[in-house]
């Protein structure tokens, strides 16, 4: 039982270059999300999921597009890289039970760097 | 959800029990209080959570005040890796229509030799 992992843990783009991360988690868990940490602050969230197909934003949603074509994976990606969008991601997944609440489990995040 | 409110650092002995705080008064009666630590660089862990009782893992124990407006995370043998940010987080129980956490800054613990 891996977890939740992320691909790649670290990347160094150019401004205006494309690239996807990819997020995977092996619970069955239903709910997914994408968020970014910048120095010193606390994580916010960009995109999330409530299930294969279906995605949402979040609280900083612009410059990125999600996709969830499978159940354990989803993918962030970035069409034109900025060198604001130079920060550390992290994915989570989620099960959601009435009477037990929602606990996230949190990937080891992607080191991201935009030139 | 509720705010909460939390200092921003602590020591603790290691060997020793850390006990971090955490307010929240403007909980609602169907809020959950979190607990999730982010050791430095790594992705955010859960640590523990409830609604009304005291509530105690193989990580730790959270004790929650009769009227829920506080609660307290017990460590309760510190050792050096778990020196941390510690996130205390109200949130009520979505029904299925997820959405994020939302992280403060949290209570830095360090562990003192």
């Amino acid at each position: 039982n891996a977890g939740v992992t992320q691909t790649p843990k670290f990347r160094v783009l150019k401004t205006g270059q494309s690239m996807t991360l990819l997020c995977a988690q092996d619970m069955n868990h239903e709910y997914m999300y994408w968020y970014r940490q910048d120095p010193g602050m606390g994580l916010r969230l960009i995109h999330y999921s409530v299930g294969e197909g279906t995605t949402a934003k979040g609280e900083v949603p612009d410059g990125y597009n999600v996709s969830r074509l499978k159940k354990q994976n989803f993918l962030l990606g970035l069409e034109s890289a900025a060198p604001s969008q130079t920060s550390v991601y992290f994915c989570a997944s989620s099960y959601s039970k009435a009477g037990l609440g929602e606990t996230q489990y949190f990937g080891p995040g992607t080191r991201l760097l935009v030139l | 959800d509720a705010k909460t409110t939390q200092p921003p650092s602590m020591d603790c002995a290691e060997g020793r029990a850390a006990n971090l705080p955490c307010n929240h008064s403007t909980i609602s009666g169907n809020e959950y209080v979190y607990w999730y630590r982010q050791i430095h660089s790594q992705g955010p862990q859960y640590i523990i959570h409830g609604l009304k009782n005291n509530e105690t893992n193989e990580m730790a124990s959270l004790i929650i005040t009769e009227d829920r407006k506080s609660s307290t995370l017990i460590l309760p043998h510190a050792t050096l890796r778990d020196t941390a940010v510690y996130y205390c987080i109200v949130r009520r129980y979505s029904g299925g229509g997820a959405d994020g956490l939302t992280f403060g800054k949290g209570t830095h613990l360090i562990i003192q030799p």
